[in-house]
């Protein structure tokens, strides 16, 4: 089936440092996600890609869905404490479901 | 503006015992509801979604169901709780063709 995968598996960074993870998959994805989720929360949705190429920004994140539709980067700028948590990537498989990678998880340094 | 409300928050159940979950929207009409099962804090497993009242769809095999009794309301149900149905559980909507929305989630412990 169709799966994602998503690097690195986690990070340690230090504060003020940039932060950059990806998603690739084998199947092409007509929407890219992103999401991040903080300890006993449900994931929030932070960038959403629609189209190949596309690049987006939302503050300090910027995603871009891959041309080849079968990958996606976020990076992060300037990393704060509140950066935190499970970062996952999504792709759109159907008209009714999304599949979701692993997951990053992304620890700041104070 | 559309939420998602979902409870209880924590839940502790013995081994054995039945389970109900549920999950309710606002602010939207004939959403597509999903439940899913998160281990460990890492990945999120489809368990069930549903795209209207009664048409529910199963992803994996297990002890659980789903139920959708109203078009805003999606409950996820056990008769005999295992061990293995620990977990974080979500429950999640989306307008077809857009990303999806999270509710805050259920943390079941089965003792």
């Amino acid at each position: 089936g169709q799966q994602l995968n998503q690097s690195p598996q986690s990070m340690f960074i230090q504060e003020g440092e940039d932060v950059s993870m990806n998603c690739t998959s084998s199947s092409i994805f007509n929407t890219w996600l992103w999401y991040k989720q903080e300890p006993g929360e449900g994931p929030v949705l932070l960038i959403a890609l629609y189209k190949a190429g596309e690049l987006t920004s939302n503050g300090r994140l910027t995603a871009q869905f891959g041309i080849t539709r079968k990958d996606s980067f976020l990076n992060i700028s300037a990393s704060i404490p509140s950066d935190v948590g499970i970062y996952f990537c999504a792709g759109r498989a159907s008209y009714d479901k999304v599949i979701f990678g692993p997951g990053t998880s992304l620890s700041v340094i104070p | 503006s559309q939420t998602i409300h979902q409870w209880p928050a924590t839940l502790v159940q013995p081994v054995g015992s039945p389970l109900s979950l549920e999950c309710t929207v606002e602010g939207t009409s004939n959403p597509n509801l999903y439940w899913y099962r998160q281990a460990a804090g890492r990945g999120l497993q489809l368990l069930f979604y549903s795209v209207g009242i009664g048409q529910i769809s199963s992803e994996v095999p297990q002890n659980l169901s789903a139920s959708r009794p109203q078009d805003r309301q999606f409950i996820l149900s056990s008769k005999k709780l295992l061990l293995s149905d620990s977990g974080f559980y979500l429950c999640a909507w989306s307008v077809p063709g857009y990303g999806y929305t999270f509710g805050s989630g259920t943390r079941l412990t089965v003792v």
